[in-house]
């Protein structure tokens, strides 16, 4: 069966430090892998996508990108975090490369404080 | 206007009751319907997937779709304190990779 791993569950960083989160699925090959951020009372938005090693869309112009140096293996990052970027940030998967019809999996997300 | 609505409840009913929860949308090319449950700290669980009009059934949850009033529900039966939950809704258009979400629905179930 598919799993999806994130790590860190929690982490606190000051402005202006930099971030990498990162998402790993096993259990499938060739998936399509999802950045979301989730603020509280509010719906989950799509910050990047990707269907392949290397294809990353973005979604909302901002302060992160997001790599897939790995088949399995997706990361959002930012040079300097600001206060607007705190909020649950969560990986997805589907599959598989080129049928975006497959239904979402998300991982357990990873809760970021700015200070 | 949003693209999906949903209630944010809180909704709080006794074990066993019928838990009813919907949303409505406004972009009638949306033909994907979902429904997620999410766990406070935890990522949102896929319960339902569906694809335009109709029923599905899945133990002791019901999706509906009607695509002609852009309104979908989830019903769960007996409902149980475990199904203590936010419930989101989510729905897509055909090939397209993005998600529109509901802000989600906060439910309790009283044991």
């Amino acid at each position: 069966s598919q799993t999806i791993h994130q790590w860190p569950a929690t982490l606190v960083q000051p402005v202006g430090s930099p971030l990498s989160l990162e998402c790993t699925v096993e259990g499938t090959s060739n998936p399509n892998l999802y950045w979301y951020r989730q603020a509280a009372g509010r719906g989950l938005q799509l910050l990047f996508y990707s269907v392949g090693i290397g294809q990353i869309s973005s979604e909302v112009p901002q302060n992160l990108s997001a790599s897939r140096p790995q088949d399995r293996q997706f990361i959002l990052s930012s040079k300097k975090l600001l206060l607007s970027d705190s909020g649950f940030y969560l990986c997805a998967w589907s599959g598989e490369t080129g049928y975006p019809n497959q239904p979402q999996h998300f991982g357990d997300g990873t809760r970021l404080s700015i200070l | 206007q949003k693209e999906v609505e949903q209630d944010p409840g809180p909704l709080s009913v006794p074990e066993g009751a019928i838990v009813s929860l919907n949303c409505t949308y406004s972009n009638s090319a949306f033909q994907y319907f979902m429904w997620y449950r999410q766990y406070s700290r935890k990522g949102p669980e896929l319960l339902m997937y569906t694809y335009s009009s109709g029923n599905k059934e899945d133990g002791r949850f019901t999706a509906q779709v009607d695509k002609s009033s852009k309104y979908i529900s989830l019903f769960i039966r007996d409902s149980q304190p475990s199904d203590s939950a936010t419930y989101l809704c989510a729905m897509r258009r055909p090939n397209d990779y993005k998600l529109s979400f509901g802000a989600g629905t906060t439910v309790t179930v009283r044991a």
